[in-house]
């Protein structure tokens, strides 16, 4: 059964850092692109991020450019994204999701990242 | 690019919901669909504009024709109740692009 579980959310104030992550199970990882896709409270999805099989191609929103930086470990099966000068505007969940040229077509169940002062 | 969904859809238990999601000759793009129910993580429901993946109901359908690609559900239940978006391959710089989403409500 392939799972997704993400970790890393919480309160953060403006400008700090924070690293999220993704264990993924059930599935070749290192076969997979991979996908942070966002949802701001009460609004809709957002894509955040993109990174091939071998981390040789990474792609980012525009807002994030700079910012966010995606990571894997296939040794680990694990997916990251590492937050730095947070904005009050990156606040939403955070889903990790195996993508396919088929869509996203496994999906965590997010974690929830808090900007405040 | 530009993908827009209109903000609700109602519809009675029973019948047919027909959600939209409108972009400039977007069946050239490859459509996908996504449901997620409150509280919830989405979920793939079609893809490739009219492709189901395996445990989505037959129920669930897609089209897409000119500018607009529809998700339609026959015989809607209640747990169908749910948004849905719309999601195609953009261009390199925005490679996932989602719609607005359609919140689907089962009178």
């Amino acid at each position: 059964e392939v799972q997704l579980v993400e970790s890393g959310g919480g309160l953060v104030q403006p400008g700090g850092s924070l690293r999220l992550s993704c264990e993924a199970s059930g599935f070749t990882f290192s076969r997979f692109w991979m996908s942070w896709v966002r949802q701001a409270p009460g609004k809709g999805l957002e894509w955040v991020a993109n990174i091939k099989q071998d981390a040789s191609e990474k792609k980012y929103v525009d807002s994030v450019k700079g910012r966010f930086t995606i990571s894997r470990d296939n040794a680990k099966n694990s997916l990251h994204l590492q937050m730095n000068s947070l904005r009050a505007e990156d606040t939403a969940v955070y889903y990790c999701a195996r993508l396919r040229p088929q869509g996203l077509d496994y999906w965590g169940q997010g974690t929830l990242v808090t900007l405040s002062s | 690019y530009v993908l827009t969904q209109p903000p609700s859809v109602s519809v009675a238990p029973g019948q047919t919901a027909r959600i939209t999601c409108g972009g400039n000759n977007i069946g050239s793009y490859g459509v996908q669909w996504y449901q997620q129910r409150p509280g919830q993580a989405p979920v793939l429901v079609i893809y490739y504009d009219s492709d189901r993946p395996s445990g989505i109901p037959e129920r669930f359908s897609g089209s897409t024709s000119g500018n607009t690609a529809s998700l339609t559900i026959s015989r809607v239940e209640a747990g169908d109740e749910a948004d849905y978006y719309c999601q195609v391959w953009a261009d390199s710089s925005d490679p996932v692009l989602f719609g607005g989403g359609t919140k689907l409500t089962v009178l």
